[in-house]
């Protein structure tokens, strides 16, 4: 099946600083989403992007499918944006694949 | 319009024994998956339902089973309850399958002592 590997693992930030993450598809997908997952353990949809470029507040993300790989940027971090963030993408049996997740811990 | 909702948000139940967990898909959703998220890892799949049927699963043994009622709300049952089944339990809605985004409830944390 196809792989999915976010990078980094682990990310310490001071508030205010911009960060990018990173997500690494072994082959074409469809799909592919980024969330945000708060301490709580809810997975709140950040973006839905299979392909190009989008932006929400602070946030943005880009996918470039030809070359399989999607970027989350969070500009100007605060602590609220603490917590993991999961790329994942629909392949066979409709189901979401999720990455391997980057742990995010903005300090003030 | 209504998000995902599932219920309940926290269970304790005892080795051996069978848990239900309900999940209300977001209104004008036809879609519901489940997912299995153990501590320290990403979510994985265990089923999906389609207009009341199944449209694929995971590698989980057939203890884990599901249910969807013409609301398009469904049941997650699991039976005779180990204690590596305890994590957080995610539904999801989308309005196709396979196809469309996916929204998340808030999760069932099931601890089994």
């Amino acid at each position: 099946g196809i792989q999915v590997e976010q990078s980094p693992p682990d990310l310490i930030l001071q508030e205010g600083a911009n960060s990018t993450l990173r997500c690494n598809f072994s082959d074409s997908v469809n799909n592919l989403q980024w969330f945000h997952q708060n301490p709580w353990g809810q997975l709140i949809n950040l973006f839905y992007i299979p392909s190009g470029t989008k932006q929400n507040g602070r946030l943005s993300a880009t996918t470039v499918a030809t070359e399989r790989y999607s970027l989350l940027y969070i500009s100007s971090s605060q602590t609220t944006d603490s917590g993991v963030y999961f790329c994942g993408f629909v392949g066979t049996a409709s189901k979401l694949t999720f990455g391997t997740g980057t742990r995010l811990q903005v300090t003030l | 319009e209504t998000g995902v909702t599932q219920s309940p948000t926290h269970l304790i139940k005892t080795r051996g024994q069978q848990v239900t967990l309900r999940c209300s898909s977001q209104s004008g959703h036809n879609t519901v998956s489940w997912y299995q998220q153990a501590l320290g890892q990403g979510p994985q799949f265990i089923f999906q339902y389609y207009r009341e049927e199944e449209n694929g699963r995971g590698n989980f043994p057939p203890r884990f089973s599901g249910l969807q009622f013409p609301n398009y709300s469904s049941e997650l049952n699991v039976n005779a309850l180990e204690l590596d089944d305890s994590a957080l339990y995610l539904c999801a809605s989308s309005l196709l399958a396979g196809f469309g985004e996916a929204f998340f409830g808030q999760g069932t944390r099931l601890t089994v002592v």
